[in-house]
């Protein structure tokens, strides 16, 4: 199975702020990696698709990057909203595989 | 829009066996795979099986395979988890989730269905 290391595990930030979240792969997937943010007691909800593409109604204050192994969140000017819980996720083969989520407190 | 509806959870004593339903609205749900993922308390993501547009597949998690079983139906637009053997380490808030095709990713879920395996 491929293991997916999200870091860090928690932060604490500021509104306004510029916050990144790592997502590394143990082996290759190419661009198959998703983001999904989840607030408390919903279903995640998908917010970045193939490494960069943003979901439709996502803000674009959200980015993606990367490729191979290595991957970014990145939320430029962090907003009140934002604050919950992201998690990576690669689709390059099954099992489906999550990281373990990163929590953005206040 | 697109709408997924779980259905089924409940508390289930050891052992014992549980049909999950997820009832799906919004899109041509026979064109499109589905997958369970699931979401213990306090802990995270944890994907548990997935069943292919036209049904012909089914892929499991090691942790369910052999217990769980993903099913669907396109006249009633659902699909199932039929579940049994159930312990202590099944519970958690079950999703349903819609792949997306292309690249295979869960583009819309629903609000989750909550199993408690407990005596």
């Amino acid at each position: 199975d491929i293991q997916m290391t999200q870091s860090p595990s928690s932060l604490s930030a500021s509104v306004g702020d510029r916050v990144t979240i790592t997502c590394r792969a143990s082996q290759t997937i190419s661009a198959y990696l998703h983001w999904y943010q989840q607030k408390p007691g919903k279903a995640p909800k998908l917010l970045v698709y193939s490494t960069y593409s943003l979901q439709n109604g996502v803000p674009s204050r959200f980015s993606g990057s990367g490729s191979g192994t290595d991957f970014t969140l990145t939320i430029s000017g962090l907003q009140p909203e934002d604050f919950a819980t992201y998690y990576c996720q690669q689709s390059y083969i099954l099992p489906r595989t999550f990281g373990r989520g990163t929590k953005v407190e206040i | 829009q697109v709408h997924l509806v779980e259905s089924g959870g409940g508390v289930v004593q050891p052992g014992g066996s549980l049909t999950l339903s997820c009832s799906a609205s919004g899109f041509s749900f026979s064109s499109y795979g589905m997958h369970w993922v699931r979401q213990a308390p306090g802990k995270g993501l944890e994907w548990v099986a997935f069943i292919r547009y036209d049904g012909g597949s089914d892929y499991y998690a090691d942790s369910v395979k052999g217990r769980f079983t993903i099913s669907r139906d396109d006249s009633k637009n659902n699909i199932y988890l039929q579940m049994s053997r159930l312990s202590a380490e099944d519970t958690a808030m079950y999703y349903c989730a819609k792949d997306s095709i292309a690249d295979s990713y869960f583009d819309f879920w629903g609000q989750g269905t909550l199993v408690t395996v407990s005596s």
